[in-house]
């Protein structure tokens, strides 16, 4: 099973300030990753999917780089709405596995 | 629009039964691949099991396989979860998600139904 790792566990940003969260796969996943977005007490919400392939609906200010191992969701320019939890998952191969989250967090 | 919603869960002691439904609409459900995805405090997100469009391919994880069964009815746009022999630790809230046509990222969710397995 491949492990993904993500930094830091809470990142504290200002409003307007740019946030990096970085995930790390135990092996290449290729470019099979995605991000997702979940607020408190709603379900995920998928963000970015083939690396850096933005799903339906969702700013530009998000954007995702990296390949095989190290990977990178980038928001450019934080919004009050943006502040939650943010997960990425590999789908290379069964099974399919989360990284543990990073809480971004209002500074 | 896109909407999933499920249903099903509950309180069940260990080695009960369960079976959790997910209603869609709003999509071609055939189209699809559709997936459960379970959350736990201790445990973050895990997919669980997905299944093909036509039920031809279905993938369970290890910590669920030989317990958990999916199944779809296409006809009626729904998705099920039998699980049995259900364990403390499977205590978790449960989602119903679509997968996504050009990937295998989940791009619909459902609310999720919370199943607690206690005695």
């Amino acid at each position: 099973e491949i492990v993904m790792t993500q930094s830091p566990a809470t990142l504290s940003v200002s409003p307007g300030e740019r946030g990096t969260l970085s995930c790390r796969a135990s092996q290449s996943v290729s470019k099979n990753l995605a991000w997702y977005q979940q607020k408190p007490g709603q379900a995920p919400r998928l963000l970015i999917y083939g690396v850096s392939t933005r799903a339906t609906g969702i700013p530009a200010r998000f954007s995702g780089s990296g390949s095989e191992t190290e990977f990178t969701l980038t928001i450019s320019s934080l919004q009050s709405e943006d502040f939650a939890l943010y997960y990425c998952q590999h789908y290379n191969e069964w099974p399919y596995t989360f990284g543990q989250g990073t809480k971004l967090d209002l500074k | 629009q896109v909407q999933l919603v499920e249903s099903g869960g509950g309180l069940v002691r260990p080695g009960g039964s369960l079976r959790l439904s997910c209603a869609a609409s709003g999509f071609t459900f055939s189209d699809y691949y559709m997936a459960w995805v379970r959350q736990s405090p201790g445990k973050g997100l895990e997919w669980v099991s997905y299944v093909s469009g036509g039920s031809g391919y279905i993938y369970y994880a290890d910590s669920v396989k030989g317990r958990f069964t999916i199944s779809r009815d296409n006809a009626k746009k729904l998705l099920f979860l039998q699980m049995n022999s259900l364990r403390v630790e499977d205590t978790a809230v449960y989602y119903c998600a679509r997968v996504d046509l050009h990937s295998y990222g989940l791009d619909y969710w459902g609310q999720g139904t919370l199943v607690t397995v206690s005695s």
